[in-house]
């Protein structure tokens, strides 16, 4: 059981708008930047999002994330295929003294 | 660029230990805070530790704690993993992975992992 929760599963066709959800507590998100990652298979993570709603350089502005109280999301306009992949938030935890993951969702572009 | 190969993995029986190594190039590793971030087969990513950029400040998930130490040689430009009392559940791909300018969590890049694989 991660300690932000993702639902597992997403899907959309190509073109369309999607948003993967993150939620978590006072402890993480309610105090500390949430951060997004893009793994496809076999392939080390890749940052996309980070300070809640900053891209690094050469992630595309398809890619947007927003935060609002202890919840954030990953929105993915003009979806592609090359968008099929599993996307994680991750924070870290004051509580916990440590980082934590969301269980992560599997992205199925139809 | 920002290069970091790990090391060090293997297949070992419960209750023994491993070591792995990361070598950090492509920039100043004695500037940056470093994650272990590992991830069991078919599952999603798992937090491990963080070490500081001058070793003085460790964190670790509790599931580890007091099993596995983190840390770095900066004069080598390499941080490690020192893992006693392995467990099944440590299993695993260990990523090194750096942290970035801004949030704790923010790793701006990431090794290609190493594979643990605890098992009798």
């Amino acid at each position: 059981q991660s300690v932000l929760t993702q639902a597992p599963s997403a899907s959309g066709t190509p073109g369309q708008r999607v948003t993967i959800s993150c939620s978590g507590s006072d402890s993480n998100i309610g105090s500390d930047a949430v951060n997004w990652f893009q793994q496809r298979p076999g392939m080390a993570p890749k940052l996309l999002i980070y300070s809640n709603t900053q891209r690094p350089s050469g992630v595309p502005d398809r890619f947007s994330g927003s935060r609002s109280g202890t919840s954030a999301s990953l929105a993915i306009t003009g979806l592609q295929s090359e968008d099929e992949a599993t996307y994680y938030c991750a924070a870290w935890d004051d509580r916990l003294n440590g980082g934590v993951f969301g269980g992560g969702t599997k992205l199925t572009v139809l | 660029q920002v290069r970091l190969v790990e090391s060090g993995g293997g297949v070992v029986q419960p209750g023994t230990s491993l070591r792995l190594s990361c070598a950090a190039s492509g920039f100043t590793f004695s500037n940056y805070d470093i994650h272990w971030v590992r991830q069991a087969p078919g599952k999603g990513l798992e937090w491990v530790a963080l070490i500081s950029y001058d070793g003085n400040i460790k964190h670790y998930v509790d599931s580890v704690k007091g099993r596995f130490t983190v840390s770095r040689d900066n004069s080598k430009n390499t941080l490690y993993l020192q893992m006693n009392s392995l467990r099944p559940e440590d299993t695993g791909v260990y990523y090194c992975a750096k942290r970035g300018e801004w949030e704790k969590l923010e790793i701006d890049s990431w090794g290609q992992g190493t594979l643990v694989t605890v098992s009798s």
